[in-house]
């Protein structure tokens, strides 16, 4: 069955620190990957996705991420966490093969806190 | 609006009611999702429109549920005969139809769903 694992369910950093977020997937081939942000009261914002090509990207708010095949891992990180970080972050996974359908097969996420 | 609008943000309700959540999207966008949010969870996909047909609706739990979109545009999620493990938070995604996938769905702040 196709799943996301996210293993970190609450993550304390300081400000400043750097940050890595480990996201898994199993799927029967390489599907798609985001990740999103789902800061209080707003919605979930794409911050990045990998397709193709490159396997290091770049996103919004200074995030990237690395899909590394071999490990079916596509990791989230930032070299230096800022308080506006503090919020959850999901990652989420959708089939190459869905038609017009993409939707979303997603982790359960990852809370992140951040210390002044 | 600009973003995506839900309406109600919160909706309480006793268990055995009707309930109708609303879901404005992006002006133009013509594929629309439904997912729920559990607490502690990662969005559940429930159903998904392309213009005004439900093109997959393998996410609905039930068939307590139905959704519609008469004219394309706005969708109401409906819940008949509500029961306690229906409480959580229903979001709403649209997308654009672009030639090609793009893959970000924007979101809105959701509709929080609690049975008594």
């Amino acid at each position: 069955a196709q799943s996301v694992t996210q293993p970190d369910i609450h993550i304390t950093v300081s400000e400043g620190a750097s940050l890595e977020l480990r996201c898994n997937y199993s799927y029967g081939a390489t599907p798609y990957l985001f990740w999103y942000v789902q800061s209080p009261g707003q919605g979930l914002q794409l911050l990045l996705k990998y397709f193709s090509g490159d396997t290091l990207v770049q996103g919004i708010k200074g995030f990237e991420a690395e899909f590394k095949r071999s490990q079916s891992s596509f990791n989230l990180r930032k070299p230096s966490v800022h308080w506006s970080d503090a919020a959850e972050y999901f990652c989420a996974v959708a089939s190459r093969n869905a038609g017009n359908n993409r939707k979303l097969i997603w982790g359960l996420g990852t809370s992140l806190a951040v210390n002044p | 609006g600009a973003g995506v609008s839900q309406t109600p943000s919160n909706k309480v309700t006793e268990k055995g009611k009707y309930v109708e959540l609303r879901c404005d999207p992006i002006s133009g966008h013509t594929a629309l999702y439904w997912y729920r949010q559990s607490l502690g969870q990662g969005p559940e996909f429930l159903i998904y429109f392309q213009g005004t047909g439900a093109a997959d609706d393998s996410g609905l739990p039930n068939d307590r549920f139905f959704a519609v979109r008469p004219e394309g545009s706005v969708s109401t999620l409906k819940i008949q005969r509500t029961e306690r493990g229906d409480s959580a938070v229903y979001l709403c995604a649209s997308s654009p139809r672009l030639a090609g996938y793009t893959g970000e769905l924007f979101f809105g702040e959701g509709s929080r769903l609690t049975v008594l």
